[in-house]
């Protein structure tokens, strides 16, 4: 089954504390991952994607996801949250002819 | 060097009423994807065309809902005879090529949206 899963729904971190947003996923080859993030009544902008290669990938916004096959994971990470990180965050598998997202993660920083 | 373009942004309409959905893809772009967001939920799929082809449309609910994408022009989603449970945000994106080992590097680029609400 193609499934997706992002198990915290809500997530507040105090601003300059670090972050991680976890996502799983199932499929049975090597995926394409992504991590998208949307800002309220905005479209999604890609942070970052794993194709291939170096497990640790680097995105923009200052955000790093890390590729583990043996757990399925591609969690997301940053050293220190800005406010202005305050989103909603999706993590999405590459099917082939579509993405497959979870169901997202909403990220409140607190001051 | 423009993004993806959907129109309208903001989309009110009556039950029973026709919603159409336009999607303009980035330049150089000729696969267009269509997803639809429910209050509170994840992006799912319903569409994947080419121009003039309907790849993929296992997403799409089998009635009222249709999509093209022709020669010239923007891709159109319609909704025909809306109801309430159709609100939602849809979401169009475009890519390059059909991405795959080749080609890996072409992600989905999306737009910012149309917000429908069915009154």
């Amino acid at each position: 089954a193609q499934s997706v899963t992002q198990p915290d729904i809500h997530i507040t971190v105090s601003e300059g504390a670090s972050l991680e947003l976890r996502c799983n996923y199932s499929y049975g080859a090597t995926p394409y991952l992504f991590w998208y993030v949307q800002s309220p009544g905005q479209g999604l902008q890609l942070l970052l994607k794993y194709f291939s290669g170096d497990t640790l990938v680097q995105g923009i916004k200052g955000f790093e996801a890390e590729f583990k096959r043996s757990q399925s994971s591609f969690n997301l990470r940053k050293p220190s949250v800005h406010w202005s990180d305050a989103a909603e965050y999706f993590c999405a598998v590459d099917y082939g002819n579509k993405l497959v997202f979870g169901a997202g993660t909403i990220l409140r920083v607190k001051s | 060097n423009a993004g993806v373009m959907q129109n309208p942004r903001h989309l009110v309409r009556r039950r029973g009423q026709e919603a159409r959905l336009r999607c303009s893809p980035m330049k150089g772009h000729s696969h267009v994807y269509w997803y639809r967001q429910l209050p509170e939920e994840g992006l799912k799929f319903m569409v994947y065309l080419q121009k003039e082809n309907i790849i993929d449309e296992s997403g799409m609910p089998k009635e009222r809902f249709s999509a093209e994408f022709p020669k010239e022009g923007p891709s159109i989603l319609r909704i025909q005879q809306v109801v309430r449970g159709d609100s939602a945000a849809y979401f169009c994106a475009s890519s390059v090529l059909h991405r795959g080992p080749e080609n890996s590097n072409q992600p989905q680029h999306f737009g910012d949206g149309t917000r429908l609400s069915i009154l």
